[in-house]
């Protein structure tokens, strides 16, 4: 069965440090991947997501994230955190034949200290 | 252009109630999901309408939960009678085109559901 895993349910960096979030997905067909951030009280805001074009994929707020079909992996980076990214980061996959339901990993809450 | 609501924000129910939770799309957009998150566990698909009919609703988790979706708008969830481990966040999210899994779906805030 298709799934994904996120390691690290909070990660805390100092404003400024690289910011690395993981995800990791388990699939037998090739997936599309996304990355969804959610602030408080608000909805889930799609960061990026690959379609199978570029292994690299950047999206807003700075952020970008590499799709490694050897490593199954699509982890999320930010070469310098910032105070306002303090949020919950959710990653989730579609895969063909699927439908276009996404399957959500736990979410990583971001924390970023001074 | 206004984005997708979801009312009410909170709604706390006693065991056995019935309660109603109202998602509206993006203007011109025919696909509709519903996702849950219930406390520390990871978002969960319920279902989704392709303008007023149910394309898949494989995630629904049993008959005491009925979605619609009249007209191809705006969609309800109705959950009834409620149970404790109905609690949760209530997600709706709206795309365009739904053709492909690439499409972006657009998310609402959630609807915040206590049963107690």
């Amino acid at each position: 069965a298709q799934s994904v895993t996120q390691l690290g349910s909070h990660v805390s960096v100092s404003e400024g440090a690289l910011v690395l979030l993981r995800c990791n997905y388990s699939s037998s067909v090739p997936p599309y991947l996304f990355w969804y951030v959610q602030y408080p009280n608000q909805g889930l805001q799609l960061l990026l997501k690959y379609t199978s074009a570029a292994t690299l994929v950047k999206g807003i707020n700075g952020f970008e994230a590499e799709f490694k079909k050897s490593e199954t992996s699509f982890h999320l980076t930010k070469p310098s955190a910032h105070m306002s990214d303090a949020a919950e980061y959710f990653c989730a996959v579609s895969f063909t034949g699927g439908g276009n339901k996404l399957t959500f990993g736990t979410g990583t809450q971001l924390k970023v200290e001074l | 252009e206004a984005g997708v609501t979801q009312f009410p924000s909170h709604s706390v129910i006693e065991k056995g109630q019935t309660v109603t939770l109202r998602c509206d799309p993006i203007s011109g957009h025919d696909n509709l999901y519903w996702y849950r998150r219930v406390m520390g566990k990871e978002i969960k698909f319920l279902l989704h309408f392709v303008k007023e009919s149910k394309q898949d609703e494989s995630g629904m988790p049993n008959n005491r939960f009925l979605a619609e979706r009249t007209g191809g708008t705006y969609s309800t969830l109705k959950v009834q009678p409620a149970e404790l481990e109905d609690s949760g966040v209530y997600f709706c999210a709206s795309s365009q085109d739904g053709v492909w899994n690439t499409d972006t779906q657009y998310f609402g805030p959630g609807t915040r559901l206590t049963v107690l």
